[in-house]
């Protein structure tokens, strides 16, 4: 089964609005992070965050990570038109596997 | 630097045939991995491999083989096609170490099977 589960599935903004996005997770955890995924195309790394951070940045990207709640949000700021994208939230129990699972993403359309 | 490569782009294949999906890698990256995505479904583990030579399962690993004979490749392979198993599949690598597990995606194989 599937450790992630993302909150909302579908999400539509206007440009320069506000985009949160919220994963939930069963297990224990070493590190989450964020992928975005294209139209058609493969994965692409945003942020990791470990167990032991609450919080971390990338440009205009925000993650929170609550490990007593087992969730993580994703907030991207300023949204722009090319921020249209699925974005998936991955667990892995461990540094040294890189074994991760994924959640189901969230589907996020900017309109301009 | 390439990164991660994966071919063929597109397969189609009739129930019961076999086949080999190629993925390759050129950043000496330890760990590889191969999934499977569906509709509304995410992405989900079918094998991965930690060095050359030790692979393991996943979630999904059924109907599947793999094997990693250099650092290089990870090929994955289709023993017996089943409709079930029409997705898009997709292969990453990464590097153990201080900076984390980030994953590099190849651009995926999309399988019908007939």
């Amino acid at each position: 089964s599937q450790q992630g589960e993302e909150d909302p599935q579908a999400l539509s903004i206007q440009e320069g609005e506000n985009a949160t996005m919220n994963c939930s997770y069963k297990t224990s955890i070493n590190n989450l992070q964020w992928y975005r995924q294209n139209s058609g195309r493969g994965l692409v790394h945003l942020i990791l965050i470990r167990s032991n951070e609450r919080e971390k940045h990338s440009g205009r990207l925000r993650v929170t990570l609550d490990t007593s709640k087992k969730s993580s949000s994703l907030l991207i700021t300023a949204s722009r038109a090319a921020d249209t994208a699925s974005y998936f939230c991955a667990t892995g129990r461990s540094s040294n596997t890189g074994k991760l699972i994924f959640g189901q993403g969230t589907t996020l359309q900017v309109k301009p | 630097n390439a990164g991660v490569t994966q071919t063929p782009k597109f397969q189609v294949l009739k129930t019961g045939q076999s086949m080999t999906l190629q993925c390759a890698q050129d950043m000496n990256h330890e760990y590889m991995s191969w999934y499977r995505q569906d509709p509304g479904m995410g992405l989900r583990l079918i094998h991965y491999s930690v060095g050359a030579g030790i692979t393991d399962q996943g979630e999904v690993p059924n109907g599947y083989n793999v094997s990693r004979s250099t650092t290089e490749d990870f090929p994955l392979r289709l023993l017996s096609a089943a409709p079930s198993q029409t997705s898009v599949y997709f292969c990453a690598s990464s590097s153990p170490g201080g900076t984390g597990a980030e994953q590099y995606f190849g651009p995926g194989t999309r399988l019908t099977v007939t």
